[in-house]
């Protein structure tokens, strides 16, 4: 079975701090797909990044980036210099081979404050 | 080139009446997935369609629970006789294969039902 968690339920941050947001993932599939999702106060998921299980490189996308770790099973989402606007649930989800259906976990809401 | 869209954004049904959900995918996406979001919740998949068929609907509540994805026309997801606890966000996903590697969600239903 496919799991997904994240155990920080909420987190709080000062403008201009770093923050992470950690996701632990099961799954016996050898082949498979991480993600996560931003979803803002107006209510819509917007896609943030796909990576795939054989491709372990760490990714920057601006003050985004992420980090896959194949041994501890995790893709920590990493937000530098925090801004008001980072203020948002993130999801992150898993899916594995064949014609499955992504599994999120239950979000981390985070609030950056002025 | 639209994204995916979802009608109506708000929907507010009496205990006992219908809801009818709609989705229309990217162009060029045959594949939709429907997923539920109760408050302060993660996504929680219901079904997976395909043009005229169901491919999986491990997650759909047995009963009052339908979804359909016509040859033409959006995949509609219906709920009869809705009671209290279907009120959520419902979001879909659409994607041009069944691998759903590039996963783009609509900007949600929300069910409110009184």
């Amino acid at each position: 079975a496919q799991k997904v968690t994240q155990a920080q339920t909420e987190i709080s941050v000062v403008e201009k701090e770093d923050v992470t947001l950690d996701c632990v993932y099961e799954t016996r599939d050898t082949t498979y797909y991480l993600f996560w999702y931003k979803q803002p106060p107006s209510g819509e998921l917007v896609f943030l990044i796909r990576r795939n299980s054989f491709d372990e490189q760490n990714e920057i996308s601006g003050r985004y980036s992420w980090n896959f770790q194949k041994s501890t099973s995790s893709f920590n989402f990493t937000i530098t210099a925090s801004q008001v606007v980072d203020s948002a649930v993130y999801f992150c989800a898993l899916r594995g081979s064949g014609n499955t259906p992504l599994v999120f976990g239950k979000g981390t809401r985070l609030s950056v404050i002025a | 080139n639209a994204g995916v869209m979802q009608n109506p954004r708000h929907l507010v049904r009496r205990r006992g009446q219908e809801a009818r959900l709609r989705c229309s995918p990217m162009k060029g996406h045959s594949h939709v997935y429907w997923y539920r979001q109760l408050p302060e919740e993660g996504l929680k998949f219901m079904v997976y369609l395909q043009k005229e068929n169901i491919i999986d609907e491990s997650g759909m509540p047995k009963e009052r629970f339908s979804a359909e994805f016509p040859k033409e026309g959006p995949s509609i997801l219906r709920i009869q006789q809705v009671v209290r606890g279907d009120s959520a966000a419902y979001f879909c996903a659409s994607s041009p294969t069944a691998t759903l590697t590039e996963a783009f969600f609509g900007q949600g239903t929300r069910l409110t039902v009184v």
